[in-house]
């Protein structure tokens, strides 16, 4: 099965630009989608097929996608943006989604 | 906008089976089916399975193959994930996930349900 990386803990300062990582094999080929988790509660889709915003989804939350690594970007990042941030792709060959391990991401 | 309210928590002793209900708001043309994914204490997000209500269609992961039955009732608009044979590692939330037409995301989410396996 496909295998995406994620770090498992990013910080940084309020007001600046925090940014996630998510590698795998030739990830720039595939559609990758990022979900926050707040504690809590249930996992919340932010960004979808690279870099597209769901409704209601700051503008603040962006994507990249290319070569070996994904990027999720926060900029003028805020405390309550805390949460845990997972990747996922879509494994063609078993037919089903694949989630990175998970970013906790830390504002202070 | 589509919503999902799963069943409440359960507790169950190992061995026995859990049966999680999920509600959907629709059915629709937009909906190509439905995931189970859960998460154990602390843990990442860990897929289970897939379900297409227009077919019955299956798709369930090798860890849980065998013990994982997607079921879902149209007339009521209810999704159904049963485990059986529980174990202490099955202990986690499971949540039920809206899966749209031509989308290799998962758009809308349950709020989740508790399982805990314990003696």
């Amino acid at each position: 099965s496909y295998v995406l990386t994620q770090p498992p803990s990013v910080s940084e300062a309020p007001g600046k630009t925090a940014t996630i990582t998510c590698g795998g094999d030739n990830i720039g080929i595939k559609s990758v989608h990022w979900y926050q988790q707040k504690p809590g509660q249930a996992p919340l889709l932010v960004i979808f097929s690279d870099g597209g915003r769901p409704s209601g989804i700051p503008v603040r939350f962006s994507g990249s996608n290319s070569g070996n690594t994904a990027t999720l970007m926060i900029s003028r990042v805020e405390v309550g943006d805390e949460a845990d941030y997972y990747c996922q792709v879509w494994d063609s060959r078993g037919d089903h989604p694949v989630f990175g391990g998970g970013t906790k991401l830390t504002v202070l | 906008q589509v919503q999902l309210v799963q069943s409440g928590d359960e507790v169950k002793k190992p061995g026995a089976s859990v049966k999680v209900s999920c509600k959907t708001s629709t059915f629709s043309s937009i909906t190509y089916g439905f995931h189970w994914v859960r998460q154990a204490p602390g843990q990442g997000l860990e897929w289970m399975g897939w379900i297409n209500p227009r077919n019955g269609n299956t798709n369930y992961a090798d860890n849980v193959h065998g013990r994982v039955t997607m079921t879902t009732d149209a007339s009521t608009r209810t999704t159904y994930m049963e485990l059986t044979g529980l174990r202490s590692d099955d202990t986690a939330i499971y949540y039920c996930t809206h899966w749209g037409e031509g989308n290799s995301f998962l758009d809308y989410w349950g709020q989740g349900t508790l399982v805990t396996v314990t003696s």
